[in-house]
Parts: structure tokens; sequence; C-alpha cells
């Protein structure tokens, strides 16, 4: 069974850079796993960032980056503003487990 | 614009069965597969699988497969999640969402549907 790993928590300050990651508990996270990043503010669904690794969805301001380093996923928010608060999940496909959610990060700015 | 309405929340006891309903609009409901993802509340996204409605094809999620099944009826342009002998352990809201072009992303998200199990 696959199982993808996040950071739990992450703060980062007011313009800085928030790097989250997206891992594989056995093996690496390629391009061939269509890697993901979607933004969950509370209450709410959660809205599409990055989709196959690197493509930014529609209307994401490009502080928001993604891209495959050594063995994961990332998540780069530069900029970092206060309404970049809230969880990001990272999802990637296997072909066993089809789609799988990262546990999630909260990310926090202050 | 495309939009995905679910029905509204539900409480339902234990053993009980349950549908949900996702309703599409703003494209043609055949052509873009719909995924269904469980949120515990508190917790983390978890996809349960999805389903073709162009001949309601599904797939589902190993943690998932036996005890949900999806459904689509395109006279409506809705697509459903069944639950069945539902548990505590069922309370979660549950959200629909639309493949793009590229099946490897959902960019359209219904609202979610709460579902509280208690007897």
């Amino acid at each position: 069974q696959t199982v993808v790993t996040q950071e739990p928590s992450f703060s980062v300050s007011p313009g800085g850079t928030a790097t989250l990651t997206c891992g594989l508990t056995s093996g690496s996270v390629s391009s061939s796993n269509y890697p993901g990043w979607y933004r969950q503010a509370p209450g709410q669904a959660p809205r599409p960032l990055i989709f196959n690794s690197n493509t930014r969805s529609f209307g994401v301001p490009d502080r928001f980056s993604g891209s495959i380093l050594g063995t994961k996923s990332v998540l780069t928010i530069t900029g970092a503003q206060a309404d970049d608060e809230g969880d990001y999940y990272c999802v990637v496909y296997t072909r066993s487990d089809f789609w799988v959610f990262g546990g999630g990060t909260k990310l926090t700015v202050l | 614009e495309v939009q995905l309405v679910q029905s509204g929340p539900e409480v339902k006891k234990p053993g009980e069965s349950l549908r949900i309903s996702c309703e599409a609009s703003g494209y043609t409901f055949s052509t873009y597969w719909i995924t269904w993802v469980r949120q515990v509340p508190g917790k983390g996204l978890e996809w349960m699988g999805r389903i073709d409605p162009h001949d309601s094809d599904a797939a589902y999620s190993p943690s998932f497969q036996g005890h949900v099944s999806f459904s689509v009826d395109k006279s409506i342009d809705t697509a459903y999640l069944h639950l069945s002998s539902l548990k505590a352990s069922d309370t979660a809201i549950y959200y629909c969402a639309r493949h793009g072009v590229n099946i490897q992303f959902w960019p359209f998200w219904g609202q979610g549907t709460l579902v509280t199990v208690s007897s």
C-alpha cells in the first residue's frame, strides 16, 4: 500500500519562502507519479495549485511552483502572504493504488 | 461555468445506507471522470475512487473497495456515491471532483457533503 509523506506543519515568515515536500515511504516520487498539490482553507473544498509536477492550475500566481527534487515532489511558495495559510495536500498516482493523498501540511505564516 | 453541486448534509444510524449526489453543469457530463474524496473531520483527504460517466466504468481505492460504489445518471448529469452498512467511522465530508482534460488533475470540486453516522 502506497503511503505518501508530508511535513505535518511548516512555518514561514511573511515575504519568505516555504518549501513543502511530498515523498513516498518506499521509493521515490517521479514524474510518472504525476504529483499534484491542493490547498484547503478551513471549511472549504480543496483548490488545485499544481498538477503533473510543475504545471500551475488556472489563476494560480507564479509565487507557487512545483518541482521534483531528488526523491520528492516539492511545492515552493515565494513571497509568502498571510492568506497563504491553510492545509496543503500533495497527491500522487500509482498503478497499484491509483491516487493517494499525503497527510497534509499545515502552513502558518507568522 | 463548470459547477458541481452536492446534496445536503445527512444524519444516519449505523447499519443504514446512503446515497450522495453530485449534479454537474457547465460542461458535457459524459466527457470527464468524476472522483470522490473523503475527509474525516480534522483529518486529511482520502481518494475513494472515480467513475467514467460515459460508460460507468469505475475504479476504487483498495481502502474503500467493497464498502462504496459509484453510479451516474446521464439524463440528469448527476453522479452518485453509495455507502452501505454505515459505521460511525464513516462520519466525514465527502467531495466529488471533476477530472480535467489532463486526468491527473481535479480542477473543479463540489462543496462537500457532511455525513454524520450516530446512533
